[in-house]
């Protein structure tokens, strides 16, 4: 069955680059729009930006000048960058497949913390 | 962008009634060449992901149970459980897919 998993440092400080990569096995990476999606703890879904096999990708404006979403298809994965971040960006990240996203990643707390 | 603005923001309902949460967005996301609302729901329980509930406005998510039902058009929408069971605490979000950024609804929470 299709299963997601993010992966990734749990602690960044301050001005650093947030790295997270989704791990994806059961569909083929090469088909579907995959998407991060991120919730600050005790609130709600902020959809972070997708990627589309062959490159073509879409942010969040409020995030766009921070953001890369990067595809692997050769490692059946996709990475999220978000530089320069704040104790704002601390959150849980979630990576998710298609659109609207039918199989989600369990999902990753990322503090940003010195 | 696409603001999705849900009610109520608290709903408690007693087990076996129904529930029912509207979802209002700031403008249509009704695709005119292929008439399909760009709309989905999701249920999310503490710790876990959401879950997707309803698709293309009214479409049921593979294995999501009969009592689960999304209606609407344009940019008015509904998420109805026709009869309360206890594992349907949760939140629930409307999202809207037409145009990015792909934006949620502050959410739901449902209590009995």
């Amino acid at each position: 069955q299709v299963q997601l998993q993010e992966s990734g440092p749990g602690l960044v400080k301050p001005s650093e680059t947030l790295s997270l990569t989704c791990t994806v096995s059961g569909a083929s990476i090469k088909s579907y729009f995959w998407s991060w999606v991120r919730q600050p703890p005790g609130k709600g879904l902020e959809w972070i930006g997708y990627i589309y096999y062959g490159g073509t990708t879409s942010y969040n404006p409020s995030l766009r000048s921070r953001v890369t979403i990067s595809l692997d298809w050769s490692k059946s994965q996709f990475s999220l960058n978000l530089n320069s971040v704040t104790a704002a960006d601390t959150a849980v990240y979630y990576c998710a497949k298609d659109r609207p996203s039918n199989y989600w990643g369990q999902g990753m707390l990322v503090t940003v913390s010195s | 962008d696409i603001v999705m603005t849900q009610s109520p923001d608290f709903l408690a309902v007693s087990l076996g009634e129904r529930a029912t949460i509207n979802c209002k967005s700031s403008q249509s996301v009704l695709y005119s060449s292929n008439n399909k609302n760009y709309l989905a729901w999701y249920q999310q329980k503490p710790g876990q992901p959401p879950k997707l509930l309803i698709y293309w406005a009214s479409t049921r998510e593979s294995g999501v149970p009969a009592r689960f039902s999304g209606s609407g058009s344009g940019t008015d929408f509904t998420l109805t459980i026709s009869s309360l069971q206890a594992e349907d605490v949760a939140v629930y979000y409307c999202h809207q897919y037409y145009s990015p950024p792909h934006t949620f609804g502050q959410g739901t929470k449902l209590e009995i």
